[in-house]
């Protein structure tokens, strides 16, 4: 069974840069042929999708955020990450690390989520 | 960029009722469509694929429908376990796009 983890400091002061990191486990990102992607949701807010990465290291991002997100992937460790540059308050929310499959049933639906982990921006 | 807009905002049903949750598409998405459901403090399930699609294990009181700009998610008879915000998601272009979600409540 694929598991998703996030991982990474649940508090960023205003201007810095939110690092967060997925590791998955139960298959591997380079053999599974799917997008890895971050998702996040305010408190109580709906989903805004933030980037994917391919396994081989195409990413695609959301215009809105576009200029200050960076996904990474690290195949060797089986984990991708997200860095969002000069954060506001406005970028406090859950972030879910996400899977979005490329072939399949549900391909590019996101069919395995983490747990999500809550970013709270604030000096 | 795709915009889709679930209405209502809210729904207020009790159990045994039928709930019926619109989804439309700013232009179309084919049939490129999902809906999750997300129960407080939990993840984002995927409902229904290809906007009628099941996902496994997903009752079969859960029922999508439309293609083009309009979709539609059925609950045919609401169970306790039914009450929760439920969000749309197209995947025929980028970028991925969510609705803004509808809350279904117990009346």
């Amino acid at each position: 069974q694929l598991q998703l983890q996030e991982s990474g400091p649940g508090l960023v002061k205003p201007s810095e840069t939110l690092s967060l990191t997925c590791t998955v486990s139960g298959g591997s990102i380079s053999g599974s042929l799917s997008y890895w992607g971050w998702i996040r949701q305010p408190p109580g807010k709906g989903l805004e999708w933030i980037g994917s990465i391919y396994y081989s290291g195409s990413t695609y991002y959301n215009p809105s955020l576009k200029s200050r997100v960076t996904i990474s992937v690290d195949t060797s460790k089986n984990q991708f990450s997200l860095r969002l540059s000069s954060v506001t308050a406005a970028d406090t929310a859950v972030y879910f690390c996400a899977r979005r499959p490329r072939t399949g049933t549900y391909s590019y639906y996101f069919d395995y989520w983490g747990q999500g982990t809550l970013v709270t921006v604030s000096s | 960029e795709i915009a889709l807009t679930q209405s209502p905002a809210t729904l207020s049903l009790s159990p045994g009722e039928r709930a019926t949750l619109s989804c439309r598409a700013s232009q179309s998405v084919s049939s490129s469509l999902a809906w999750y459901q997300q129960k407080p403090g939990q993840v984002p399930r995927l409902l229904v694929y290809d906007s009628s699609n099941r996902a496994t294990g997903i009752p079969a009181r859960f029922s999508g429908s439309g293609s083009g700009t309009d979709f539609t998610l059925t609950i045919s008879s609401l169970e306790p376990e039914d009450f929760a915000v439920y969000y749309c998601q197209q995947r025929y272009d980028w970028p991925i796009t969510f609705g803004q979600g509808t809350r279904l409540e117990i009346k």
